[in-house]
C-alpha cells in the first residue's frame, strides 16, 4: 500500500501569511494526486486535482505543485474561512489519504 | 446541480449487517465511477470502496475486503454499501462521492457499531 505523509500536522499563521503543505506519498505516483478542505462538521471539498489543477469555484490564491513522491498545497494569502483540515489523496493505486494538516489563525 | 444524498445508517450490534445507499441527482449516473470514504470520530478520512460506472471494476480496501459490497443501480441512480461482520471500528461517518477523482460529496450518514 502507499502511504501518504502530511507535514505538518497542525500550522498556525496568520492572516495574509503564504502557507505551504506538504505531502509526501511512499513511491511515486506520477501526479495522481487531489487536495482536499474539510471545514468543522461539513463534508470534505476538492481544491486540487492532478496535483495542480484547481477545481472550479474554487479561489485562486489555492495552488498545487509536485510530482513523483512529493507535493505541496501553497495558500497564498491566508483568510480567515481558510481555517480547515487538508487532506492530501493518492489515486494511483490502492486510493489512500493523507492523515492531515490541521489549519489555524494565529 | 450535484447531489449526494447517504441514507441507511443507525447504531447496530457486532456482528450484524446494515446497508447504505446514496441518492444521486444533478448529473448522468450512469456516466461516473463512485466511491465510498469514511470518517471515524475525529479520525482522517478513509477510502472505502469503489465501483466503476458499469459495475465491470469494483474495488475495496483491506480493511473491509470480504465483509463489505458496494453495488450501484444505474436506473434508481444509486449507490449502496452491503455491510456485514460489523466490527466496532467500522464506527464512522459514511461518505458517498463521485468518481475518481472524489469531485462531490454527500453530507455523509453515521454508523455506530455497538453493544
Amino acid at each position: 500500500d502507499i502511504q501518504m505523509t502530511q507535514s505538518p500536522s497542525l500550522l498556525s499563521a496568520s492572516v495574509g501569511d503564504r502557507v505551504t503543505l506538504s505531502c509526501k506519498a511512499s513511491q511515486n505516483i506520477y501526479k495522481y494526486l487531489n487536495w482536499y478542505q474539510q471545514k468543522l462538521g461539513e463534508a470534505p471539498k476538492l481544491l486540487i486535482y492532478y496535483t495542480n489543477s484547481l477545481q472550479t469555484g474554487i479561489p485562486s490564491r489555492f495552488s498545487g505543485s509536485g510530482s513523483g513522491t512529493d507535493f505541496t498545497l501553497t495558500i497564498s494569502s491566508l483568510q480567515p474561512e481558510d481555517v480547515a483540515t487538508y487532506y492530501c489523496y493518492q489515486y494511483n493505486s490502492g486510493p489512500t489519504f493523507g492523515s492531515g494538516t490541521k489549519l489555524e489563525i494565529k | 446541480e450535484v447531489q449526494l444524498v447517504e441514507s441507511g445508517g443507525g447504531l447496530v450490534q457486532p456482528g450484524r449487517s446494515l446497508k447504505l445507499s446514496c441518492l444521486a441527482s444533478g448529473f448522468t449516473f450512469s456516466n461516473y465511477g463512485m466511491n465510498w470514504i469514511r470518517q471515524a470520530p475525529g479520525k482522517g478520512l478513509e477510502w472505502v470502496a469503489s465501483i466503476s460506472s458499469s459495475s465491470s471494476y469494483i474495488y475495496y480496501a483491506d480493511t473491509v475486503k470480504g465483509r463489505f459490497t458496494i453495488s450501484r443501480d444505474n436506473a434508481k441512480n444509486t449507490l449502496y454499501l452491503q455491510m456485514t461482520s460489523l466490527r466496532s471500528e467500522d464506527t464512522a461517518l459514511y461518505y458517498c462521492a463521485r468518481q475518481g477523482a472524489l469531485d462531490y460529496w454527500g453530507q455523509g450518514v453515521m454508523v455506530t457499531v455497538s453493544s
